[in-house]
């Protein structure tokens, strides 16, 4: 299986900050990895696909990048609305492993 | 408005069954890969189990095979989930998603499952 590890696992960052989250893959995975965006009850957002697209309707400080093991989740702005725990998922082969989540906290 | 739906979930006691649902709305529900993903409490997200748009092509975890069951009517714009010989380690919020080509684009409100006696 492919292990997606994630850095750091906790974050605490002030709103208008610019924060940076990474997803080391065990494997090459080309571009298919994912970024979800998750607040509490709720079910996980799609925010990024293919490393670096932007999904519909999700506001463009959030942008991503990588490919082959390394990636970067970057949000140039924190919002308040922004405070979540974000996960990367690698969708290059079954089983689809996400990372271990990285929470997102206000300072 | 494209959506899914979750039902089904419950308490079970450890060696049971339950079968879970997600219903579809919304988009051509037979053109599209399906998922089951679950978060236990206070964990992260695991992805359960795969399905093809025509439900030819399966895929399971290596933690469910053998006791889950993935399975689609079309007909239906539905998405079934059945559970056997569920363990205390299956408790979790099971949440059932769209997947459009390498990416899981949809998912909805997820069921509770929790196993206990």
């Amino acid at each position: 299986d492919i292990q997606m590890t994630q850095s750091p696992s906790s974050l605490s960052a002030s709103v208008g900050d610019r924060v940076t989250i990474t997803c080391r893959a065990s494997q090459t995975i080309s571009s298919y990895l994912n970024w979800y965006q998750q607040k509490p009850g709720k079910a996980p957002k799609l925010l990024i696909y293919a490393a670096s697209s932007l999904q519909s309707g999700v506001p463009s400080r959030f942008s991503g990048s990588g490919s082959g093991t390394d990636f970067t989740l970057t949000l140039s702005s924190l919002q308040p609305e922004d405070f979540a725990i974000y996960y990367c998922q690698q969708n290059y082969i079954t089983p689809y492993t996400f990372g271990q989540g990285t929470k997102l906290e206000i300072k | 408005e494209v959506q899914l739906v979750e039902s089904g979930g419950g308490l079970v006691q450890p060696g049971g069954s339950l079968r879970l649902s997600c219903a579809a709305s919304g988009f051509t529900f037979n053109s599209y890969n399906m998922n089951w993903v679950r978060q236990a409490p206070g964990t992260g997200l695991e992805w359960v189990s795969f399905i093809s748009s025509g439900g030819s092509i399966i895929y399971y975890a290596d933690s469910v095979r053998g006791r889950i069951t993935i399975s689609r009517d079309n007909a239906k714009n539905s998405l079934y989930l059945q559970m056997n010989s569920l363990r205390d380690d299956d408790t979790a919020v099971y949440y059932c998603a769209r997947q459009i080509s390498y990416t899981l684009d949809v998912w909805g409100q997820g069921t509770t499952v929790t196993v206990s006696s």
